[in-house]
């Protein structure tokens, strides 16, 4: 089985200051990790993801990623926040022997002017 | 390129009501998929097809049906609408090739269902 978890419901961050929002999963095998984001009314979108490789994995709008296998974990982090980056992130993960996606419950950021 | 588009943006119900909710892709993607999402739990796959003529439930399917006679088309059925089918129903779709299960998913717009 599959899963994935948002610990926060919400993280409010001031504008400039760098972000966080956390992921963590479970898998049998090996991991396929993705992150989404949906803006208000919105379908969601990519932003990034890890297949295998480098742990650390850059994706849209200056985000990026780490994978640590150790802690299941796959952080969504951005350096500088910007008001536009307010919106709902989804973490999502498929295990390698799996064909569907299993997405968590979402994150709201909020970015604070 | 049109992506992902689905139809109606918006529709409300009456109990007992049937209706289609339609998805089309023009990006010649193997994989499509129908999801709801409730506030607070995230994404929930209802059904979701490997090609043209191959569908199979997801985790939320009862209430549902599927089809999928095209590589382009998965439209959605609801029966007999319930209270509970009250919810933003997403489409979307991807390419299954090299990647083997790293294939990222393209959304569509969103349907905005209201059951009453």
């Amino acid at each position: 089985a599959q899963s994935v978890a948002q610990p926060e419901d919400q993280v409010n961050v001031a504008e400039g200051n760098p972000l966080t929002v956390k992921c963590t999963y479970s898998v049998s095998g090996n991991p396929y990790l993705f992150w989404y984001v949906q803006y208000p009314n919105r379908g969601l979108q990519f932003l990034l993801k890890y297949i295998t490789g480098d742990n650390l994995v850059k994706g849209s709008y200056g985000f990026e990623a780490e994978f640590n296998k150790s802690q299941t974990s796959f952080h969504l982090k951005k350096p500088s926040a910007l008001v536009s980056d307010s919106a709902l992130y989804f973490c999502a993960v498929r295990d390698e022997g799996y064909q569907k996606v299993t997405f968590g419950t979402g994150t709201k950021l909020q970015v604070i002017p | 390129n049109a992506g992902v588009t689905q139809t109606p943006k918006f529709r409300i119900l009456k109990i007992g009501q049937s209706m289609t909710l339609q998805c089309t892709q023009d990006m010649n993607h193997n994989y499509m998929y129908w999801y709801r999402q409730d506030p607070g739990m995230g994404l929930k796959l209802i059904y979701y097809s490997v090609g043209a003529g191959i569908t199979d439930k997801g985790e939320v399917p009862n209430g549902y049906n599927v089809s999928r006679s095209t590589t382009e088309d998965f439209p959605l059925r609801l029966e007999l609408a319930a209270p509970s089918q009250t919810s933003v129903y997403f489409c979307a779709s991807s390419y299954s090739g090299l990647a083997g299960g790293g294939e990222t998913q393209y959304f569509g717009p969103g349907t905005r269902l209201l059951v009453l």
